[in-house]
């Protein structure tokens, strides 16, 4: 039982490249959620999926695209990554409604 | 809008000392949970507590204890007999009603140092 999962580890892009951080969680969660870490700052949502086939904006959703594959997958897509998009990605999920949510280990993006 | 509120940034104690870890919250909801996540040097980011805004009792899990006051609106964070272990950044989170489902709040998080 591996948890959340995310891939890459860690990430250099130059400005206005593309690219996918991949989440997959094996617990059979319904909500799935991508997160921000910027130093000083906590956490900020990026968006989430309440359910399978569900998005939602959070409250920092500008540059940023997801999909929720199937239950298990959801990721989040950088159309043309900015320097201000450098960041720790966090994917979490959690069974339902105000159930605890489990992060995965983290995703390093430095944007160049 | 709900907010939480971590207003150390960060604490230095030595090895031994009890410290406590300031939150503060503000929501309009009647129903709602608080939470503690601990961000230690590696990075992830690990529960430590869930409670709900119907129990006001406190809860100690060993040298970790929490004190929820309502009349506050507070949730602060006791660890008796700091070890170097515990050095590590903690979160506050507030779950959030928005459009019919729950999101969580963070606060900006307190780094505690323990040094030997």
């Amino acid at each position: 039982n591996a948890g959340v999962t995310q891939t890459p580890k860690f990430q250099v892009l130059k400005t206005g490249q593309s690219m996918t951080l991949q989440c997959a969680q094996d617990m059979n969660h319904n909500s799935m959620y991508w997160y921000r870490q910027d130093p000083g700052m906590g956490l900020r949502l990026i968006y989430y999926s309440a359910s399978e086939g569900t998005t939602d904006k959070g409250e920092v959703p500008n540059g940023y695209n997801v999909s929720r594959l199937n239950k298990r997958e959801f990721s989040l897509r950088l159309e043309s990554a900015a320097p201000s998009q450098t960041s720790v990605y966090f994917c979490a999920s959690r069974r339902g409604s105000q159930e605890t949510q489990y992060f995965g280990p983290g995703t390093r993006l430095l944007v160049l | 809008a709900q907010k939480v509120t971590q207003a150390q940034t960060e604490i230095s104690v030595v090895e031994k000392e009890d410290v406590t870890l300031d939150c503060v919250y503000e929501t309009r909801d009647t129903t709602y949970y608080l939470f503690w996540y601990k961000q230690p040097p590696s990075g992830e980011l690990v529960f430590l507590i869930r409670r709900n805004s119907f129990d006001e009792q406190n809860e100690i899990s060993g040298r970790y204890s929490w004190n929820f006051q309502k009349s506050t609106s507070s949730f602060n964070f006791t660890i008796t007999a700091s070890q170097v272990v515990d050095s590590a950044v903690y979160f506050c989170a507030l779950s959030e009603w928005n459009s019919g489902y729950s999101t969580l709040t963070f606060g900006k998080g307190t780094m505690l140092l323990v040094s030997p």
